[in-house]
């Protein structure tokens, strides 16, 4: 069974502070994704990695940052936390190889006050 | 570029009635096209995909969907929703090793 696990379910961070998201997919596979997720809007890819310390911009990159040293793990960087980057933050993983399925965790919710 | 769109962003039905989600999505090249659902608090799950071959494709909770090349249409249908399949639905297609979502929509199930 595919598991893609989260550090935190729930998260509340000050304005300025930077902030780690974590990420971790046990099931080998060689991409990983971050999303943001926001009422109305959808999922929105901020970043992806399709290989250890190889990374893509998605299509809302600014404010965040990314890494990825081992391949079953993917972080996400807040620089310097703001209030417009409250939202539910998920993490998604597949193979390359595959038929582009994507495996999720469960999701954190950060909220920056 | 690949795009998606659910038009519906809530969609109240009551239990027992049948359902529809729309899905439609732009390309230029072949798709893999997947419904995704997601419960209140948790991460999205795998409802449904299609590949290749047969154009209705079936999840193991009575969900369905039919590939339409002509109509760029991928509609998720139901034909008697429960209380439990009250979440958001969520139409993605591929694109270049990763997969563009919709907006989603709200399934809401009324007693």
């Amino acid at each position: 069974d595919v598991k893609v696990t989260q550090s935190s379910r729930y998260l509340v961070k000050r304005t300025g502070e930077k902030v780690f998201l974590e990420c971790v997919q046990d099931m080998d596979h060689e991409n990983m994704f971050w999303y943001r997720q926001d009422p109305g809007l959808g999922l929105r890819l901020i970043y992806f990695s399709y290989d250890v310390k190889m990374k893509e911009k998605g299509d809302i990159p600014e404010g965040y940052s990314v890494s990825r040293e081992k391949k079953e793990r993917f972080s996400l960087i807040l620089e310097s936390a703001s209030t417009n980057q409250t939202s539910m933050y998920l993490c998604a993983s597949s193979s390359y190889s595959g038929d582009y399925e994507q495996y999720f965790g469960p999701g954190t919710r950060l909220t920056v006050t | 570029a690949q795009s998606v769109t659910q038009l519906d962003s809530q969609v109240p039905v009551f239990e027992e009635a049948p359902v529809e989600l729309r899905c439609n999505y732009s390309s230029s090249v072949s798709v893999y096209l997947f419904w995704y659902v997601q419960y209140p608090n948790q991460g999205l799950q795998l409802l449904l995909k299609y590949l290749s071959g047969s154009t209705l494709v079936e999840s193991i909770n009575g969900f369905e969907a039919e590939f339409n090349k002509s109509q760029t249409s991928f509609h998720l249908r139901k034909p008697s929703v429960h209380i439990s399949d009250t979440a958001e639905y969520f139409c993605a297609v591929s694109a270049t090793n990763k997969l563009i979502f919709g907006t989603g929509t709200l399934l809401a199930v009324q007693p």
